[in-house]
């Protein structure tokens, strides 16, 4: 089993939908969560960073994490086509030395 | 403007050939890693670097090796032993190795065997 897991996808929305983007975990360790957006042939950037439980908004982002759950979830409001991509969900102990990735979830958004 | 550079975009191996694939930062962050992102499997760890003259290998280092002279640079070697090299590879760099730092990233090298 890996430590993220995270549906493949793809998942096609119209645009102005609100899209739901989700990863589990198996780390209770876990204490910092990332999203991560990554365009066809390019590199990951960051998009989201959360510190162990709650919300937290950017724009039309919000990233949540439920550790009672070991959920994380990552929703996009009024979604626009630029958004199609590949989302990554990451995750550390901050004691370890490297993130822990979920396989990415590819997302179109069409017109 | 702070990056990371990855040299070359693109590039064609023939069998049985070693080239290196090029990352240069200049965040200056202590820690740097590369990653082998194939279809449908996510991205693979294949060697990460914490501080000059060290690294330690991740999931998938055979058939590859790398240096870290400098703390601006982590070159990856794919040698002839690695069996199907044909992948998307990407450097990544962060602030330190521990304490949940996010990682910036290259904008990748798509090797290709012919």
């Amino acid at each position: 089993q890996k430590e993220v897991e995270q549906d493949p996808g793809p998942l096609s929305v119209p645009e102005g939908a609100i899209v739901s983007l989700n990863c589990t975990y198996s780390n209770s360790a876990f204490q910092y969560f990332m999203w991560y957006r990554q365009y066809s042939r390019k590199g990951p950037e960051l998009l989201m960073y959360t510190y162990s439980s709650g919300n937290k908004e950017d724009g039309r982002f919000t990233a949540q994490v439920d550790k009672s759950s070991k959920y994380i979830s990552l929703f996009i409001r009024d979604s626009q086509p630029s958004d199609s991509a590949t989302y990554l969900c990451s995750a550390d102990t901050g004691t370890a030395s490297k993130l822990t990735f979920g396989t990415g979830t590819r997302l179109q958004v069409t017109l | 403007d702070g990056g990371i550079t990855q040299s070359p975009k693109y590039l064609f191996r023939k069998e049985g050939q070693n080239v290196t694939l090029s990352c240069e930062q200049n965040l200056n962050h202590d820690a740097m890693y590369w990653y082998r992102q194939d279809p449908g499997q996510g991205l693979r760890l294949i060697y990460y670097s914490q501080i000059v003259n060290d690294f330690q290998k991740g999931d998938i280092a055979e058939g590859y090796s790398v240096s870290r002279e400098k703390k601006e640079s982590f070159p990856l070697t794919v040698t002839s032993a690695q069996k199907n090299p044909t992948a998307f590879y990407l450097c990544a760099s962060s602030i330190g190795g521990r304490g949940g730092y996010g990682y910036t990233f290259g904008s990748g090298t798509r090797l290709t065997v012919v």
